[in-house]
């Protein structure tokens, strides 16, 4: 019964190259979406978020693309750096609750 | 800001013993969660409080797990007995209320190890 899936545990991709990060989710309710980063040994931080009135919302190398009618959403780096290896979370939320949903984590290795 | 500190950063603990995890959210912040984290199923929210009082505590595994929050900066997470299936990195994270954007912080959680 997970409500937010993201089904590719990991991700390799060159330097430079384009990483994009997937995330599926059920239920129709969640009204705000996050990115979060984790590195090895720490918390995770915020990394961009997507009301569910937008379908784009772009940081620097960071964009977050939601598609409401397939319940889908993605994370684009570009360019990808070393620096970006990391296991990356989507989560999700509906209004007020203040409550986060997560995903399982996709953990990105980015190779020089 | 120190930001959200949890305490003990690592434990190892035998079967049955009782474990008591803390944290400390950052000042001023509404709202803490406790998270567990496993390869299997990620980040799963354990329970949440909002002003001191618990929110939802859907998460929370069986009766063995327990959690308080007696004042606006402190709050434990406590397992009794301790399983070894208990096993796995614990983090706190707070929010303040009024957020646009969910944003919350986490702490630097608290790998148990149960043998």
């Amino acid at each position: 019964d997970q409500q937010v899936k993201q089904n590719s545990p990991s991700l390799s991709v060159q330097e430079g190259r384009i990483s994009i990060l997937n995330c599926d989710y059920t239920n129709s309710m969640f009204d705000y979406f996050l990115w979060y980063k984790k590195y090895p040994a720490e918390g995770p931080t915020f990394l961009i978020s997507i009301s569910s009135i937008k379908d784009k919302n772009e940081d620097g190398r960071f964009t977050v693309f939601l598609n409401k009618s397939a319940k889908h959403l993605s994370l684009h780096i570009v360019p990808s750096q070393p620096g970006d290896s990391a296991v990356y979370f989507c989560a999700a939320s509906t209004l007020n609750t203040g409550k986060l949903i997560f995903g399982q984590g996709t953990t990105l290795q980015v190779k020089p | 800001d120190a930001g959200v500190i949890q305490s003990p950063r690592h434990e190892v603990t035998e079967m049955g013993q009782e474990v008591t995890l803390r944290c400390k959210p950052i000042s001023g912040h509404d709202y803490l969660f406790w998270y567990r984290q496993t390869m299997m199923r990620g980040l799963e929210l354990l329970i949440y409080f909002n002003n001191n009082v618990p929110i939802d505590d859907s998460g929370m595994p069986e009766d063995r797990f327990s959690a308080k929050m007696p004042n606006a900066s402190f709050s434990t997470l406590k397992i009794q007995p301790s399983e070894p299936r208990d096993s796995a990195v614990y983090f706190c994270a707070s929010s303040p209320s009024g957020s646009q954007s969910y944003e919350q912080y986490f702490g630097p959680g608290t790998r148990l190890t149960v043998t």
